[in-house]
């Protein structure tokens, strides 16, 4: 079965500065798409990125997808303390979508 | 902007009750999710619903976990005799048919003690 796996696990930043996780996963997909919780929350979308897709962008957001390596990237710029949060990528196979662990991500004033 | 709500958003229950977590998905939206993460782990898929039937469940989704849609806008997990390892944020996503973007809820935060 296929699997979302991010790393970092934890990522801690200053303000101002850019974060950048991966996430690496096992079969095809049709797409993967990044997602953000806050701390006991909800799940918020992101940005979603077709297997034909090679990079997107959407505001300080820029994600990459390489399926030859089964990997993709979630770029933050000039993170803020209200980026703190942990970020999941999910792989989409046509059917049912698998999440990663995450990456906690603690941007620091 | 539409969204899928979810409750109760905390329920609390003794080991071996029976429990309801409830869900609204978008009002046009054919596909149906309930998904779990237990504190400080990953999301993980227990079941889809379309057309008023199970498409797909995981090995976690056994016979004390069952889905229904008893009207047209509800759709509802049910946990017969609740574990302490059921303890966990139960999320419900929808998403209307014609695009991969599935919509998740807000999630509902379950305590079995």
């Amino acid at each position: 079965s296929q699997q979302g796996e991010e790393d970092p696990q934890a990522l801690s930043i200053q303000e101002g500065e850019n974060a950048t996780m991966n996430c690496s996963y096992k079969t095809s997909i049709n797409n993967l798409q990044w997602y953000r919780q806050n701390s006991g929350r909800g799940l918020v979308h992101l940005i979603l990125i077709r297997s034909n897709e090679r990079e997107k962008h959407s505001g300080r957001l820029r994600v990459t997808l390489d399926t030859s390596k089964k990997s993709s990237s979630l770029l933050i710029t000039a993170s803020r303390a209200a980026d703190t949060a942990s970020y999941f990528c999910a792989t989409y196979d046509g059917q049912n979508f698998v999440f990663g662990p995450g990456t906690r991500l603690s941007v620091l004033p | 902007e539409p969204e899928v709500t979810q409750t109760p958003s905390h329920q609390v229950t003794q080991m071996g009750q029976e429990v309801i977590l409830r869900c609204v998905p978008i009002s046009n939206h054919l596909y149906f999710y309930w998904y779990r993460q237990i504190l400080g782990q990953k999301v993980e898929f227990l079941v889809s619903f379309y057309n008023n039937e199970i498409s797909e469940k995981s090995e976690i989704f056994d016979d004390q976990f069952s889905v229904e849609r008893p009207d047209g806008s509800n759709f509802t997990l049910k946990i017969r005799s609740t574990k302490l390892e059921d303890s966990a944020m139960y999320f419900c996503a929808s998403k209307p048919g014609s695009t991969d973007t599935q919509y998740f809820g807000p999630g509902t935060r379950l305590t079995v003690l």
